[in-house]
């Protein structure tokens, strides 16, 4: 089994509200990703979490915020966006291994900040 | 930071023609992976590559490691429709994971 899943699909959300993406792995992975993806572009990298713990953050704004509560869950809190931060969000798992950490996607939020 | 070079960006087949793209970086990787990706869904692994050298197929699709470390190419034999999409080079070395921009794939029934 090498399934992420996301929910929710689909997000359209004010300026001013707060809202929370949530991912999902049950293959016993130890690290965790956030992606963001614009249209036509390659999905760009914001956190990662390696045993729970956050290992990289680049430099994303602070009205996103990561946590990982468990080693099979990991959350993206979302807070005073702006319309810039619509894109698709993807979540990514792999081992922690030393030579294979092929990284396996979830199907992804769609969110649109209104 | 490190970069990849994806080609072609964009590929107008007719169905049942093989299909040809390939990346190059100016550093070497460790792994190679490639990715199909459909509008609105997440990427999906269809190869991954962990030594030098090393061919490997899924089913129409066959992607090589280059020996320099520093490409990687997919082929697809008789393309289908459902081949439609777009294709994503990835490199890492280990962490974390590069991206090619991008190979959109069109078929022609």
């Amino acid at each position: 089994d090498t399934e992420v899943t996301q929910t929710p699909k689909h997000l359209v959300m004010g300026m001013t509200n707060k809202k929370s993406l949530k991912c999902e792995q049950h293959m016993g992975h130890r690290a965790m990703y956030w992606y963001k993806q614009k249209a036509k572009k390659p999905p760009e990298l914001m956190f990662v979490y390696s045993y729970e713990k956050l290992s990289i953050n680049e430099s994303v704004p602070s009205r996103f915020s990561p946590e990982c509560p468990n080693s099979s869950l990991l959350n993206l809190h979302l807070h005073a966006l702006q319309p810039e931060d619509s894109a698709l969000y993807l979540c990514a798992s792999s081992q922690l291994t030393s030579h294979q950490e092929t990284q396996y996607f979830g199907p992804g939020t769609r969110l649109l900040v209104l | 930071g490190q970069q990849l070079n994806q080609s072609p960006q964009s590929m107008f087949i007719q169905e049942g023609e093989d299909v040809s793209m390939n990346c190059t970086s100016s550093s070497i990787f460790n792994t190679w992976l490639w990715y199909k990706q459909d509008p609105g869904e997440g990427p999906v692994l269809l190869i991954a590559l962990y030594k030098a050298g090393e061919l490997t197929s899924n089913g129409r699709l066959t992607a090589q490691f280059g020996i320099t470390r520093k490409d990687s190419f997919l082929n697809i034999s008789a393309s289908i429709p459902s081949d439609v999409g777009i294709y994503f080079c990835a490199g890492q070395l280990p962490t974390p994971l590069v991206f090619g921009k991008g190979t959109r794939l069109s078929v022609i029934a």
